[in-house]
């Protein structure tokens, strides 16, 4: 089984300041991870993933995520916000093996993010 | 690269009434496609999915029903909505060149 928490709904910043979106996973298999940007009225852009390479992984737009497995967490930061980059994310997990597992995406509650100017 | 159309944008229908949302796909041949519903406030929550022709997997049993009937087709209906089937619906398709690609969505209310 598997399963992704965000542990802030909303997450309000000023322009130009750092973004930390936070997102913590279980899963029973060695997981893939993902970060994804829904803009109102748009389809699911993929930022930026992790798939057992390095820990330290760079998306795109400045985003960047941390992989850590001691403290299963995949945080999502960006050391200066945009006005462009209110939008709302998604952290998701995929499992690597697991028969009918393998391949499903589980998402987490979705944090939305606003920047003032 | 793979791209994905789901239509219409938005639907407004009244309870009771049938449901038929579509997806279709280009380039790529036997891709994974998925139809996920996200309710206000949750996120996303995968409804079926299959990996084939007439090959449908159903996460969450409920009101809704999904059909393949080609390899780039995948269809998400319902004979008869309920209040509760209101919310954001998104078809992706995954293949193993290209990973994953979402449609642009679906926004259902039921009134």
């Amino acid at each position: 089984a598997q399963s992704v928490t965000q542990l802030d709904s909303h997450v309000s910043v000023s322009e130009g300041t750092p973004v930390l979106l936070r997102c913590n996973y279980s899963s029973s298999y060695s997981p893939s991870l993902f970060w994804y940007v829904q803009h109102p009225n748009k389809g699911l852009q993929l930022l930026l993933k992790y798939t057992s390479a390095a820990t330290l992984v760079k998306g795109i737009n400045g985003f960047e995520a941390e992989f850590k497995k001691s403290e299963t967490s995949f945080h999502l930061t960006k050391p200066s916000a945009h006005m462009s980059d209110a939008a709302e994310y998604f952290c998701v997990v995929r499992p690597n093996a697991g028969g009918t597992s393998y391949g499903k995406l589980t998402f987490g509650q979705g944090t939305i993010l606003t920047v003032h100017p | 690269s793979q791209t994905i159309h789901q239509w219409p944008a938005t639907l407004v229908q009244p309870v009771g009434s049938p449901l038929s949302l579509e997806c279709t796909v280009e380039g790529t041949s036997n891709p994974n496609l998925y139809w996920y519903r996200q309710a206000a406030g949750r996120g996303l929550q995968l409804l079926f999915y299959s990996v084939g022709i007439g090959q449908i997997s159903s996460e969450v049993p409920q009101n809704l029903s999904a059909s393949r009937p080609q390899d780039r087709q995948f269809i998400l209906s319902s004979k008869k909505l309920l209040l509760s089937d209101s919310g954001f619906y998104l078809c992706a398709l995954q293949s193993k060149v290209y990973g994953y690609t979402f449609g642009s969505g679906t926004r259902l209310t039921v009134v």
